[in-house]
């Protein structure tokens, strides 16, 4: 079970260049999430899916665009990269959880693509 | 434009003592409250969840929720240099399980051995 996985673990592009990263899930959970990192930042999600074949945007969806291919597949691309995209992308797939009677939403989370944009 | 708000320190700690992590959110609206913890260079993961007021407690872990003041707080007892990691703060406003998250920008603590 290795949970969440992210390809590739880094990349630098060059400005204008494009790219897909991509991330996949094994654990059978039907959202994906896509954030990004950068430092003193904090998360900020880009898109997510909540089940196979929808994809809604996110805080900060400008210059990105998504692919829920199947339930367990998630692609983040970038058409035209930008120094400003440079940041640490991480993917993440949930389920909803239950404490106490309670259900959450728990995400799990991959080990990050770190992407330069030079 | 929903907020979570926290120092981002770093907070220094002697080992064995009590780290006190804080966070305010904008939202009165949240149901929903979250502790990752993000070690350097890795991905974040779940360590405390909290939905209703007062105290909850997981081994060395304390949360803390005071709606009212709309305030979470986390208390780790018994610091170790284990610890020291960057915590981020999340809320969201309700608990489906398509319910987004809203992160803080994190607290870098370091624990001194």
């Amino acid at each position: 079970n290795a949970g969440v996985t992210q390809t590739p673990k880094f990349q630098v592009l060059k400005t204008g260049q494009s790219m897909t990263l991509q991330c996949a899930q094994d654990m059978n959970h039907n959202s994906m999430y896509w954030y990004r990192q950068d430092p003193g930042m904090g998360l900020r999600l880009i898109y997510y899916s909540a089940s196979e074949g929808t994809t809604d945007k996110g805080e900060v969806p400008n210059g990105y665009n998504v692919s829920r291919l199947n339930k367990r597949e998630f692609s983040l691309r970038l058409e035209s990269a930008a120094p400003s995209q440079t940041s640490v992308y991480f993917c993440a797939s949930s389920e909803e959880a239950r404490t106490s009677g309670r259900s959450y939403n728990e995400q799990f989370f991959g080990p990050g693509t770190r992407l330069t944009v030079l | 434009q929903k907020e979570v708000e926290q120092n981002s320190g770093p907070l220094s700690v002697p080992e064995g003592a009590i780290a006190s992590l804080n966070c305010t959110y904008s939202d009165r609206g949240s149901q929903s409250f979250f502790w990752y913890r993000q070690y350097s260079g890795k991905s974040p993961e779940l360590i405390m969840f909290i939905y209703s007021n007062g105290d909850k407690e997981d081994g060395r872990f304390t949360a803390q929720l005071n709606k009212a003041s709309q305030y979470v707080s986390l208390l780790i007892r018994d610091s170790q240099p284990s610890d020291s990691a960057t915590y981020l703060c999340a809320v969201s406003d309700g608990w489906y399980r398509d319910d987004k998250i809203i992160f803080g920008k994190g607290t870098r603590l370091h624990i001194l051995p």
